[in-house]
């Protein structure tokens, strides 16, 4: 099945930094890549996601890039606020099955 | 418009127990998944219908099934609870058939504690 890699685990950066994070998929099939924000003690609440077909997507100061062929993923976050302080999920999609990476602790230092 | 609701929000059971897991689709969306999310972990897949039909199964044991029902709602159920069931159970519900042809949307979840 998909096997989901994400780093690094934790990230602390000062505030009006970039934060990146980066994941690797395994299954060649997959082709749907959403980033979910998760905060404490709540749901998961997607933030930006990418298909297969597209190698680059922003939204403000949001990015995610795919490369199929390494078959890895990123997203990138700029002007980081205080507000953007969570744990990011990335995750893959074959199918009817979504399999999610480890997770990343994202502290943003004011 | 309401968003993806789950009942209960929490519960404690022993060991050995069953448990049933309720949740609603936002209005208008066939697809609903099931997810466990264990404390400092990614949710992991459970099962998937779409249109009262299971789409996909994750590798769960038996005692993991679950249903949907006519309106769409879905209820999950895990039979003889052990320990290492204690867990945030996430349901999501899309527009589309769940094949990344539609935002997956989260309910907040129900904290399942296993004693």
């Amino acid at each position: 099945g998909e096997n989901v890699e994400q780093h690094p685990s934790t990230l602390s950066v000062q505030e009006g930094d970039s934060a990146v994070i980066k994941c690797t998929y395994s299954d060649s099939a997959s082709n749907y890549f959403p980033w979910y924000k998760q905060e404490l003690g709540k749901r998961p609440q997607l933030i930006i996601d990418i298909r297969s077909n597209v190698g680059e997507k922003k939204d403000q100061r949001i990015a995610v890039t795919l490369n199929k062929t390494a078959k890895h993923f990123s997203l990138h976050i700029t002007e980081t606020q205080p507000e953007d302080s969570a744990v990011y999920f990335c995750a893959a999609l074959r199918d009817y099955k979504l399999s999610f990476g480890a997770g990343t602790t994202v502290t943003v230092r004011a | 418009d309401a968003g993806v609701t789950q009942s209960p929000t929490h519960l404690i059971k022993t060991r050995g127990q069953h448990v049933t897991l309720r949740c609603s689709p936002i209005s208008g969306h066939k697809s609903v998944s099931w997810y466990q999310q264990v404390l400092g972990q990614g949710p992991q897949f459970i099962f998937q219908y779409y249109e009262k039909e299971e789409r996909g199964r994750g590798n769960f044991p038996d005692r993991f099934s679950a249903r949907q029902f006519p309106n769409y709602s879905s209820e999950l159920n895990v039979n003889a609870l052990l320990l290492g069931d204690s867990a945030l159970y996430l349901c999501a519900s899309s527009l589309g058939q769940g094949r990344g042809d539609g935002e997956l949307f989260f309910g907040e979840g129900s904290r399942l504690t296993v004693l």
